[in-house]
Order: C-alpha cells, then structure tokens, then sequence
C-alpha cells in the first residue's frame, strides 16, 4: 500500500507486482518530463522521459504517462523487483537549457 | 554513454574550514552545469546555474559568498563551501546537460561538518 511518511511518500509492493508512482507537476508551460531513480547515497539516474505533445510513452518494463489536463504524470513499473527498490523522482523543464525541477519523490519498496 | 564524475563521493571536514567538490562531465562539454543540494528523504533542490566564463546564477536564500561556485573549463566546475557548518551538512549533486533533453548527474557528495 502507499502511505505518506516524513517527507517522502512511500509505496510498498510485492516482488512481481506491478507499481504505479505519481506526480503532480506545477508548471503547464513545461514541455519535458523525466523521471529519475535515486539509490541511497547515489546520484538521480534517467528512466524515461516524455514530451509534452505526448500522452504516453514506453520502456522496457517502464511506461509513463502524461496528463497535462490534470498536471499529472505517473511512473508504470512493470514486474518489480527488488532491484527497484528506490526513492523516484519526476522532474520537469521548459524549452532550451532550463533548468529542471523536481517533485518530492516516491520511496518504492518491494518486498521479495 | 555521458557520464558526470563528482569528487570526493564523501567528506568530513571540521567547523570553520572550506571544502571543494569537484563536477566534470567526462566526455562532452558543459558549458552549464547545475548544483543541488539534498536533505535525508527530502528532493534535490536547486543551488546554482553554473555558467563556463562567467558568473553562476544562485538561486534565492543561497548565499552566493558561502557556496563558491568556479566554472572555469568546458568539463570542470567546482562548488566550494566556505566556512562549513554543521547545518551545512547534506548531499551536494551536480548536474551537465549534454543537449537540451539530456541531463546526467554526478554521484553526489555526502559532506558532514563536525
């Protein structure tokens, strides 16, 4: 289940599960999202990103999905394992060299 | 692929003394890099734009005397925190971007101020 800590949010799911992790973004004048996957004590690592004349896009067992209706972007982490096990962040930029801005992050814990 | 090196990955230094970290982008160049900071189960927060051949741009409530920022080749900025305190002590991250879409981020430095 998912629950609301400290800080982070964190979201526990079983080995095999499939996990969803969301994010609300600020900015509708954001034209590029990426999320990133943080290990403790490590430097944030690119999964996937999306454009925002996009709805949806594709990994390999990775999936994200954009709403910009709502500004609302999830992560879709198919199979988990406990490799995943990582706080995730969602980041948004504008056009050109613009900095990037990111969410609060998801503690994701899976459970062998 | 690119890959951001950040150096030292850990530091303990003593009150009062300064400390640099080092961020190179290994095999492109950056003429803009970024600096962040991060607190235990808290987001990376932006600290300064890191600009090669002029002055970095801090974000608000950085004190732009404290955390030195030098951006003085293509590959290397450093972040030097000038007379650290313990409230210093935190998770610092570079970032380079290497195209517009395309950021990659060091491996973070963990600085405690004793």
């Amino acid at each position: 289940g998912e629950s609301v800590g400290l800080h982070l949010p964190t979201l526990s799911v079983q080995e095999g599960d499939n996990s969803i992790i969301n994010c609300a973004y600020s900015n509708s004048a954001s034209d590029y999202f990426i999320w990133y996957k943080q290990e403790s004590g490590k430097g944030p690592q690119f999964i996937i990103d999306i454009r925002s004349n996009m709805d949806k896009r594709q990994g390999q067992r990775v999936t994200v999905l954009l709403n910009k209706t709502v500004k609302h972007l999830s992560l879709q982490i198919a199979a988990t394992q406990p490799g995943d096990s990582a706080v995730y962040f969602c980041a948004e930029k504008g056009s050109g060299y613009s900095t990037l801005t990111f969410g609060k992050g998801t503690m994701l814990l899976v459970s062998p | 692929g690119a890959v951001v090196s950040q150096h030292p990955s850990w530091v303990i230094c003593k009150s009062g003394t300064s400390v640099k970290i080092e961020c190179r982008s290994l095999d492109f160049q950056a003429t803009t890099m970024f600096w962040y900071r991060q607190f235990p189960k808290q987001s990376l927060m932006l600290m300064a734009t890191s600009n090669e051949g002029s002055k970095a741009t801090y974000e608000q409530g950085v004190e732009k005397d404290k955390f030195l920022i030098n951006h003085a080749s293509l590959t290397l900025s450093t972040l030097t925190v000038t007379s650290a305190h313990p409230e210093d002590s935190s998770f610092y991250i570079c970032s380079a971007p290497k195209t517009n879409t395309e950021a990659f981020f060091g491996q973070g430095t963990r600085l405690t101020v004793v």
